[in-house]
């Protein structure tokens, strides 16, 4: 198994453009979220997903959009790219069958800059 | 919101000494999870505590979840270089189980 992977490892975009971070899954894992991470503030919550179709918003949602057509993909996507968006964003995945055990797989992360 | 903080948030120890991060949450946790980062990696799951007052050992970590399930502590027992890394609790909050809150987390450097 793969795991959870992530692409593109590295991006550098400039303010405005748009892209889509991608990440999959091949654990049939029920939960996903996108996090990011930034010096000394640990990882902050995005968007999540509970299952296919069904998405909700996480602590720093502004600025992107997610949907999950499919139980493995979680796309990522940046609207309108702005500085502050700089930041390392990391993928995960946890099995749901356990509602008090949700230990979470995270992908290798993808370092985006924007200038 | 819920916070979750950890201190400290750097600690240089040298290698064969003791070390200790605490996480305190402004909410009660049903449950806490810790994970480890090493540098430019990603986040492992190390374990998770569930029950009040709890105690897991896995080598020479030791990790307690309080008995008002609002802080906890891991306890790294005579430091290696391999310790070295970022040390992340993490807890659900009343969002559910999948809406994780991650402390802000500690970072070991392990002097040899």
């Amino acid at each position: 198994n793969a795991g959870v992977t992530q692409t593109p490892k590295f991006q550098v975009l400039k303010t405005g453009q748009s892209m889509t971070l991608q990440c999959a899954q091949d654990m049939n894992h029920e939960y996903m979220s996108w996090y990011r991470q930034d010096p000394g503030m640990g990882l902050r919550l995005i968007h999540y997903s509970v299952g296919a179709g069904i998405t909700d918003q996480g602590e720093v949602p502004n600025g992107y959009n997610v949907s999950r057509s499919t139980t493995e993909d979680f796309p990522l996507r940046l609207l309108s790219a702005a500085p502050s968006q700089t930041s390392v964003y990391f993928c995960a995945s946890s099995y749901s069958g356990s509602s008090s055990y949700n230990e979470q797989f995270f992908g290798p992360g993808t370092r985006l800059t924007v200038l | 919101g819920q916070q979750v903080m950890q201190i400290p948030q750097y600690q240089h120890v040298q290698e064969g000494e003791d070390f200790t991060t605490y996480c305190n949450s402004s909410t009660t946790l049903s449950n806490i999870q810790w994970y480890k980062q090493r540098p430019g990696g990603h986040p492992v799951f190390l374990i998770q505590l569930v029950k009040s007052g709890e105690v897991k050992k896995q080598k020479r970590l030791t990790f307690q979840f309080g008995e008002a399930k609002k802080n906890s502590s891991l306890h790294i027992t005579a430091t290696q270089t391999t310790d070295v890394g970022t040390y992340f609790c993490a807890g659900p909050n009343s969002g559910g189980y999948q809406k994780v809150t991650f402390g802000t987390g500690t970072k070991l450097q392990v002097i040899p």
